[in-house]
Order: C-alpha cells, then sequence, then structure tokens
C-alpha cells in the first residue's frame, strides 16, 4: 500500500492530452513539492517534473505539472506512442522523514 | 557525459549479506546528495536511502533500518549500500541516484539483488 495513490491505468490515442493523478496528505504534498518520474520498459527511471511544475533540461513542454493542495496531476499533450511508460510521483514526508512514492502508472498509447 | 555505475548484486541466501557500489563520473559528486531506490520485480519504486554531501545527514526506510547502511567516499566519487541480515522482501532492482528529485537528477542503471535460498 503506497503513501501516493494513483491510478493504476491510464490510455489515450496519439496527438490526445492525457492526465495522470497523484493523491497526498498533510505530511507529504502538504507540506513539500511533488516530483514526477517516468519509467520507459527495462529502462531506469527518468525525472521528469520537480517541485511541482518544473522540467529538467531536455524534457519536452508536452509534460506538465500542477499541485493543489493535497493532490497534484501530471499531464500529457500531444501524446506520442514514445511515451508510453510508467509514470510515478514522489515527495519528501515530514511525518515518515522519508521520500515516498505512489504505486505507478501505466500509460498505455493505443 | 554524466554516469553513475552500480555493481555488487547478485545471488544471497536470507540472512546473507551484500554490499553494492556507485561508481560517479563525469561530475562533481561531492556536490551532490545522493540515493538508493529499489524496484521489486513488477512492482513500483521505493526509496531505501539518502545521503548528504558530506555524509553527515542520512536517512533510510523504516523497512532497512538497523540493517543496511549508506555511505560514500567522495575521494574515490562512491556511492555504497551496506546490506545485512537480507530478506526476500529486499529482493529487487537497486539504482543509486544522484539529487533524485532536483534539475540535475540522474540515475544509473541498476544492479539486481535477489535473496533466495
Amino acid at each position: 500500500q503506497s503513501v501516493l495513490t494513483q491510478p493504476p491505468s491510464a490510455s489515450g490515442t496519439p496527438g490526445q492530452r492525457v492526465t495522470i493523478s497523484c493523491s497526498g496528505s498533510s505530511s507529504n504534498f502538504g507540506s513539500n513539492p511533488v516530483n514526477w518520474f517516468q519509467q520507459l520498459p527495462g529502462t531506469a527511471p527518468k525525472l521528469l517534473i520537480y517541485s511541482n511544475d518544473q522540467r529538467p533540461s531536455g524534457v519536452p513542454d508536452r509534460f506538465s505539472g500542477s499541485k493543489s493542495g493535497t493532490s497534484a496531476s501530471l499531464a500529457i499533450s500531444g501524446l506520442q506512442s514514445e511515451d508510453e511508460a510508467d509514470y510515478f510521483c514522489a515527495a519528501w514526508d515530514n511525518s515518515l522523514n522519508a521520500l515516498v512514492f505512489g504505486g505507478g502508472t501505466k500509460l498505455t498509447v493505443l | 557525459e554524466v554516469q553513475l555505475v552500480e555493481s555488487g548484486g547478485g545471488l544471497v541466501q536470507p540472512g546473507g549479506s551484500l554490499r553494492l557500489s556507485c561508481a560517479a563520473s563525469k561530475f562533481t559528486f561531492s556536490n551532490y546528495w545522493m540515493t538508493w531506490v529499489r524496484q521489486a520485480p513488477g512492482k513500483g519504486l521505493e526509496w531505501v536511502a539518502n545521503i548528504n554531501q558530506d555524509g553527515s545527514k542520512i536517512y533510510y526506510v523504516d523497512s532497512v533500518k538497523g540493517r543496511f547502511t549508506i555511505s560514500r567516499d567522495n575521494a574515490q566519487k562512491s556511492l555504497y549500500l551496506q546490506m545485512n541480515s537480507l530478506r526476500g522482501e529486499d529482493t529487487g532492482v537497486y539504482y543509486c541516484a544522484r539529487a533524485v528529485a532536483a534539475a540535475e537528477s540522474f540515475w544509473g542503471q541498476g544492479t539486481l539483488v535477489t535473496v533466495s535460498s
């Protein structure tokens, strides 16, 4: 049982906009920024969004993040086949003194 | 190009020990927090431990406290994870990561640890 809650799956067609939600609590999202990681099949995870809505260098602006209260979302616009991957949200939890992850959302491009 | 190369994984019996290493290159290792994250087969990501730049601040997930020790050698540009009293639930791919949730985040390719008799 993950501390952060994500839907296990999401899907969309090429060109579509999809969003992935992540729900936390006051001890994590309420106090700290949200981060998102992308894990392509068979590869190591990669940071996609940090500090709620910031993209590291090299991440396309098709990816965007937002946070409101104890919920966060990752949006992917102009969906492409290469976006098919697992997506994880994460944040530091002040009560657990730990970095906590969501269970992950498997995105399928139909 | 920035590199993080993990090594030291393998098959170990329950109750045994392993020491993982992560060799860093092409960046100033001593400037960064470093992290170990693991992933059980077919499962999600689990943070294991963090260490700050000079090793004075260390944090562990509850499930490994007292069994695992994270350390670093800035002169050798290496990160380590000493794992003792291993259990089946410790099985998975172990990744080392630089600045795991910051703009300069970078992850290694991982090393597989299998705890089984």
